[in-house]
């Protein structure tokens, strides 16, 4: 299997503070995507990341990629009791087609 | 409103009865994937297909087919149900495998 990793398993912070998240994968890619899932609900599309980007912005997330390490962090800025979810980050293997996913990271933000 | 539909939701067999989950997505893409999801595992790749009439393996197919005749279908087919089948599976879709993908609801598989 070539499922990436992602750490911490689960993160509780309080509402405000900033959350950050690492995926490491294993293979080359082509561009790596976090994805937001509400307690068993259909995942949702984040951000992506070309892998000939370093760092990317969308509102209050900043995601960066380090290919040389193979790992990529997701940081929620000014977190909200809205953000708790799992996240999940997602890679491409470069072909195009097998999609891997992560083990995700269970988020709970605390009002 | 752009959506990928999975069916049924929910669901309890038990081994051995023939079940189709049915997936459609009406966003024109070209790319479908079938997912299974367990606790600590996060989701698994089951099977793809870049395009009608071309699928191939993810990482863990055994046990389960697809078929791709038409675009806006990709259905999953379990022949055989098994115990160690029961899992929550998600249907999605995108342009290509390399770009965001919209996700169906989720059914949750039970065999018993």
């Amino acid at each position: 299997s070539q499922q990436g990793e992602e750490d911490p398993q689960a993160l509780s912070i309080q509402e405000g503070e900033n959350a950050t998240m690492n995926c490491s994968y294993k293979t080359s890619i082509n561009n790596l995507q976090w994805y937001r899932q509400n307690s068993g609900r259909g995942l949702v599309h984040l951000i992506l990341i070309r892998s000939n980007e370093r760092e990317k912005h969308s509102g209050r997330l900043r995601v960066t990629l380090d290919t040389s390490k193979k790992s990529s962090s997701l940081l929620i800025t000014a977190s909200r009791a809205a953000d708790t979810a799992s996240y999940f980050c997602a890679t491409d293997g470069g072909g195009y087609q097998k999609v891997t996913f992560g083990t995700g990271t269970k988020l709970q933000v605390i009002p | 409103e752009a959506q990928v539909t999975q069916n049924p939701r929910y669901l309890i067999t038990v081994t051995g009865k023939k079940l189709t989950v049915t997936c459609s997505q009406n966003m024109n893409h070209e790319y479908m994937s079938w997912y299974r999801q367990d606790p600590g595992l996060g989701l698994r790749q089951i099977y793809y297909s870049m395009n009608v009439e071309v699928t191939d393996k993810g990482d863990v197919p055994e046990g389960y087919k697809v078929s791709r005749k038409e675009k806006r279908n990709f259905p999953l087919i379990l022949e055989s149900p098994s115990p160690n089948q029961t899992s929550l599976y998600f249907c999605a879709s995108s342009l290509r495998g390399d770009q965001p993908q919209h996700f169906g609801d989720g059914t949750r598989l039970s065999i018993l």
